[in-house]
């Protein structure tokens, strides 16, 4: 079976360091994606990892253990537009993308 | 280089009714993929097409039907309309087959409401 988990809301303070987890169990991986969703938006693309270790892009770090299903999403110096759900997805063969509930961070001032 | 575009934005429909939305995927994309995304919940994968045909469908009956035409734009075809059936509908577009890295992108979304 497919199943990607997450925890439902968070909550920091601007400025603080929030970590997003994200646990899968999907019948393959070719990959594993972050995106950031506003509310009554799309999507948007923020990171991508497919072998172990951390990939960093400005403000925002992905971490992937392939061996222990499981994937993090490190947010620093958090702004207030940083309020968002953050969806966690993994490709599990090919092109078909497996999403998880997402994490609804609120960021307070 | 042009985004993925959705059409209409917003929809209303009765129950039982039939409804199409359509996608136009990113310049240089061949791959269509639509999700349904509840309130709250994460997006569903519905189906994919690649070089209009379907490559990968989810856990939704035979009444969700799609197209994929030569220019790569798609359409998702809902049957039978259900109050379940209101959600945002989204399109993704990607490149296949040209590295692990290509990812999807997504266009704006349909917003269903059935009545």
């Amino acid at each position: 079976g497919q199943n990607i988990d997450q925890p439902t809301e968070m909550t920091a303070t601007e400025g603080a360091i929030v970590q997003i987890n994200c646990t899968y169990q999907t019948s393959g991986f070719n990959g594993l994606f972050w995106y950031q969703q506003h509310a009554g938006e799309a999507p948007t693309f923020l990171s991508y990892n497919v072998l172990d270790g951390l990939e960093e892009k400005g403000r925002f770090s992905s971490f992937l253990s392939r061996s222990k299903g499981y994937s993090y999403l490190l947010l620093k110096e958090l702004q207030m537009k940083d309020s968002a759900s953050y969806l966690c997805a993994v490709r599990d063969y090919g092109q078909n993308f497996v999403f998880g509930p997402g994490t609804r961070l609120s960021v307070l001032p | 280089e042009t985004g993925v575009t959705q059409s209409p934005t917003h929809l209303i429909k009765t129950r039982g009714q039939q409804v199409t939305l359509r996608c136009s995927s990113q310049s240089g994309h061949n791959t269509v993929s639509w999700y349904q995304q509840a309130l709250g919940q994460g997006p569903q994968f519905i189906f994919q097409y690649y070089r209009e045909e379907e490559n990968g469908r989810g856990n939704f009956p035979p009444r969700f039907s799609g197209l994929q035409f030569p220019n790569y734009s798609s359409e998702l075809n809902v049957n039978a309309l259900e109050l379940d059936d209101s959600a945002l509908y989204l399109c993704a577009s990607s490149q296949d087959g040209q590295g692990q890295q290509d990812t999807q992108y997504f266009g704006p979304g349909t917003r269903l409401t059935v009545l």
